[in-house]
């Protein structure tokens, strides 16, 4: 399978603060990757959808000013937590599209924790 | 919206029994169904994928099943091990005429403990 890294794996934060997560593909390029975020004891939920060069969808409920992504190229992708509070903690989590089969491959996680 | 329910919750069973982790989703237009793994505070590994048009999928202990009509998907894992030990998550990737991938919808896992 594919390759994706996800920088950094975790970080502590001050209320207030951005953070940025960086996610890249190692050994393959994608049009399309997925932001999801993860609750304790919760299932995955996507965030947000971006394309290459164009602007992310974001998923109901989820605010775009807050939750920044950038798709700069085939293999990187970021999201900048903008303002962070608590209630922004959890785990983000990255995934590119592998392409024919539409079979995403995940990055390992960043857990964020903000005080 | 689609859902999709994984039952049971949690499951312990001693080492080396066969088990059924079960996955169901309430909108059969769906392009996909991915089973993953999820160790504690870990990423995602891909486990298999099962395209719409498609039955089951095998890799190696590991053999899942797909009823699109039914909304149903079942993963069999034989002769359990401790390793095996994981959250194992179902996800759906919905139907697009034209293609086109599109996010996932995720249950919220089998907590599976294989007991040495």
């Amino acid at each position: 399978g594919a390759v994706v890294s996800q920088h950094p794996s975790r970080v502590i934060c001050k209320s207030g603060t951005s953070v940025k997560i960086e996610c890249r593909s190692l050994d393959f390029q994608a049009t399309t990757m997925f932001w999801y975020r993860q609750f304790p004891k919760q299932s995955l939920m996507l965030m947000a959808t971006s394309n290459e060069g164009s602007k992310a969808t974001y998923e109901q409920g989820v605010e775009k000013d807050k939750f920044l992504i950038n798709h700069a190229s085939l293999t990187l992708s970021t999201l900048t937590v903008t303002s962070a509070h608590p209630e922004d903690s959890s785990f983000y989590i990255c995934s590119f599209d592998g392409g024919s089969r539409y079979e995403q491959f995940f990055g390992p996680g960043t857990r964020l924790t903000v005080l | 919206k689609q859902e999709v329910t994984q039952i049971p919750a949690a499951l312990s069973v001693p080492e080396g029994e066969n088990l059924v982790l079960n996955c169901s989703f309430t909108d059969s237009a769906i392009y996909n169904l991915q089973w993953f793994r999820q160790d504690p505070g870990k990423g995602l590994t891909s486990l298999l994928l099962i395209q719409s048009s498609q039955r089951e999928q095998t890799s190696g202990r590991l053999n899942a099943s797909l009823d699109k009509s039914s909304g149903r998907s079942t993963l069999y894992i034989a002769a359990s091990q401790p390793g095996d030990s994981a959250t194992y998550l179902c996800a759906v990737s919905p139907g697009k005429v034209g293609g086109g991938a599109d996010g996932l919808t995720f249950g919220k896992g089998t907590h599976l403990i294989i007991q040495p």
